[in-house]
């Protein structure tokens, strides 16, 4: 089976952009998670979805939304970028919503914003 | 507040030797603890999980974590080091209020032959 995949891989953008970010978590995963990770520190979870329906939200400002899919898969949607969203944003699935469980991460996608 | 902490940026250990990568924490109600691990350029590869039950914790790859409620940590552990164990580990803990995962900066470990 194929583990969660997540598009593109790199990308760069300029100030100012929009970026959209995609996720497949593995297949009967119905739980999506999106995590910002800045070189040199741990990952900070921006979004939770679950069956569809938003279950969590960190500390991002309005710019950052998601959506979850009917086949559970997610976007993350960045608007307005700014040089301090450079990051690489990775995508977690699991099973169930509670996070008790392994998370499942992708490889993630490289964010560089000049 | 809630929070993890992993007190050294970098750990070295000789190759055969026994590591320890220290992982402390602080929540509200009982701890749901993990650890990950990250090579370069790539996701993160969970390893193990303390929920409840026996305080020491056996993981994937030879790795073993030890549950501290007096001392609050749950340090990553592991008898015999290899090169290929060389890589970056994230200690996280389940916040009690919210149940999202609250990650630690992360320890470099490297292993010299």
């Amino acid at each position: 089976d194929a583990g969660v995949t997540q598009s593109p891989t790199h990308l760069i953008k300029t100030r100012g952009q929009h970026v959209t970010l995609r996720c497949s978590p593995i297949s009967g995963h119905k739980s999506v998670s999106w995590y910002q990770q800045v070189l040199g520190q741990g990952p900070q979870f921006i979004f939770q979805y679950y069956e569809k329906e938003e279950r969590g939200r960190g500390n991002f400002p309005d710019r950052f939304s998601a959506r979850q899919f009917p086949n559970y898969s997610s976007e993350l949607n960045v608007n307005a970028l700014l040089l301090g969203d450079s990051a690489l944003y990775l995508c977690a699935s699991s099973s169930r919503d509670t996070n008790t469980g392994e998370l499942f991460f992708g490889e993630g996608s490289r964010l560089t914003v000049l | 507040a809630q929070s993890v902490a992993q007190p050294e940026d970098q750990v070295n250990v000789a190759e055969g030797n026994p590591l320890t990568v220290k992982c402390t924490y602080s929540v509200s109600g009982n701890p749901y603890l993990f650890w990950y691990v990250q090579y370069p350029n790539r996701g993160l590869q969970f390893l193990l999980k303390y929920i409840t039950g026996d305080n020491l914790v056996k993981g994937s790859y030879g790795f073993e974590a030890e549950f501290n409620k007096s001392q609050t940590s749950f340090h990553l552990k592991k008898p015999s080091a290899l090169v290929s164990d060389s890589a970056l580990y994230f200690c996280a803990v389940r916040d009690g209020v919210n149940y999202q995962l609250i990650w630690g900066a992360g320890t470099k470990l490297i292993i010299k032959p």
